[in-house]
């Protein structure tokens, strides 16, 4: 079944850091690029970065290029984003999405809730 | 950063009826790089609409997307009772992509 699936939900202490995982199966995690966003509590989709599956090659969000890295496992078919010195304003539903060959988000991981609080 | 101003807010009809959904970003865009989702409650986003009007796979024909430059729209011909849900717009084509605030179309 072509999807990705996404780790499940944590709770961490304001500081710390998070790292949430999305696993591909059903197509070549090599092919494509995987994008990672968020949904905070009433606030609309914010974009952290992205990674090139196939090369590891990555960008990120200005906002966020200090505390966010995104890395992948090609063994693994896995992609990971880790959002360090964690605050109670990155509190928000994490998705890793594909880009499909239009460019655009063609497939959605189900989501990871990170709540931050002390 | 382009922002992108969804209205309205919230869409009341009945099923059956017209939707009109708008997105305004801020500043033009390129056609190519503007995209809607819908989300259904506790779900993830799906794509409805790239290209600013092509259908993505296996998006029934009721939905359609027009415009260009700061003015895109997404209509719903005839909503079906899976079509109340939150609908977002997008723009990839710059550097830090950006999404709208929603629209929420909820049964009258």
């Amino acid at each position: 079944q072509v999807q990705l699936v996404q780790s499940g939900p944590e709770v961490k202490k304001p500081g710390a850091s998070v790292r949430v995982s999305c696993k591909a199966s059903g197509f070549t995690f090599t092919a494509y690029a995987i994008h990672w966003v968020r949904q905070a509590p009433g606030q609309r989709f914010e974009w952290l970065g992205w990674i090139n599956a196939g090369n590891g090659n990555t960008r990120y969000s200005q906002k966020f290029q200090d505390r966010v890295t995104i890395t992948r496992d090609t063994s693994a078919t896995t992609a990971y984003m880790e959002l360090r010195s964690l605050r109670s304003e990155d509190t928000a539903v994490y998705y890793c999405a594909r880009v499909g060959t239009n460019d655009a988000f063609d497939m959605w991981g189900q989501g990871t809730m990170v709540t931050v609080s002390s | 950063e382009i922002v992108l101003t969804q209205s309205p807010g919230t869409l009341s009809l009945s099923p059956g009826e017209r939707a009109t959904l708008s997105c305004r970003p801020s500043q033009s865009v390129s056609s190519s790089y503007f995209a809607w989702y819908q989300q259904r409650p506790g779900q993830a986003p799906r794509l409805l609409i790239y290209g600013a009007s092509s259908r993505a796979t296996g998006i029934p024909d009721r939905f359609s997307g027009s415009g260009s430059g700061t003015d895109f729209t997404l209509t719903i011909s005839r909503l079906e009772p899976e079509d109340f849900a939150v609908y977002y717009c997008q723009q990839y084509g710059s550097s830090l992509q950006t999404f709208g605030g929603g629209t929420k179309v909820e049964i009258k």
